[in-house]
């Protein structure tokens, strides 16, 4: 079945413990993404990756990192969380850079206290 | 960028056909129009993509006039489970996807 997974589902940390949200998708798609989702403020594009070691900001990229090592593997780490980055975060990902048919992934609720 | 206008919210009843209206004036050459569902707490899920006049699929119909500034998504006989957010997408010339605020469908008995 294709489909992304993101793990782990629900996660409550303390602020400045790093920590790391895994991505795996099974279509071997190129393009990845990761958004976080905020009442009001609706989905908002964090990092994307258009193919292996390539990645690049989205429109809210502080605090966050990832890595594209393997193309089926996209984490996003938070090196020193804070309460600001209390969220709803979705993995996404979609066959090439032109292609608007995206897969998502389960969601990840981060609470940061 | 091409940005996108909708609705925030909508009602309707089951068994009804609805349509959300998306414009988006400044659409490019390049761009295709898409249109995402979302649930509660749940992923957006791709229903429906065009380019111009008319795409139906399993789920939907999206229609497009020929200036291409707006378009609207048909969802025929609503039921309960269609409650949800619906997002229009309007994909520039780099592929980034833009989710703007969508329309909140509630489907009534």
């Amino acid at each position: 079945e294709a489909q992304v997974t993101q793990n782990p589902r629900y996660l409550i940390t303390v602020t400045g413990k790093k920590l790391t949200v895994t991505c795996s998708q099974n279509m071997n798609h190129e393009y990845m993404s990761w958004y976080r989702q905020d009442p009001g403020l609706g989905l908002r594009q964090i990092y994307y990756s258009m193919n292996v070691e390539v990645t690049d900001k989205g429109d809210v990229p502080e605090g966050y990192k990832v890595s594209r090592k393997e193309k089926r593997n996209f984490p996003l780490i938070l090196e020193s969380p804070s309460p600001n980055q209390t969220s709803l975060y979705f993995c996404a990902s979609r066959q090439g850079f032109m292609n608007t048919e995206a897969f998502f992934g389960q969601g990840t609720r981060l609470t940061v206290v | 960028l091409a940005k996108t206008t909708q609705p925030i919210s909508m009602d309707s009843y089951e068994g009804q056909e609805v349509n959300i209206t998306c414009s988006h004036n400044n659409i490019a050459t390049n761009d295709y129009i898409t249109w995402y569902q979302q649930f509660p707490s749940q992923g957006p899920r791709f229903i429906i993509q065009g380019y111009k006049t008319k795409v139906t699929n399993e789920v939907a119909s999206l229609f497009i006039p020929a200036d291409r500034k707006s378009s609207t998504l048909s969802l025929p006989r609503v039921s309960l489970s269609d409650t949800a957010v619906y997002y229009c997408l309007v994909v520039w010339g780099g592929g980034k996807l833009i989710f703007g605020q969508g329309t909140e469908l509630s489907v009534k008995p």
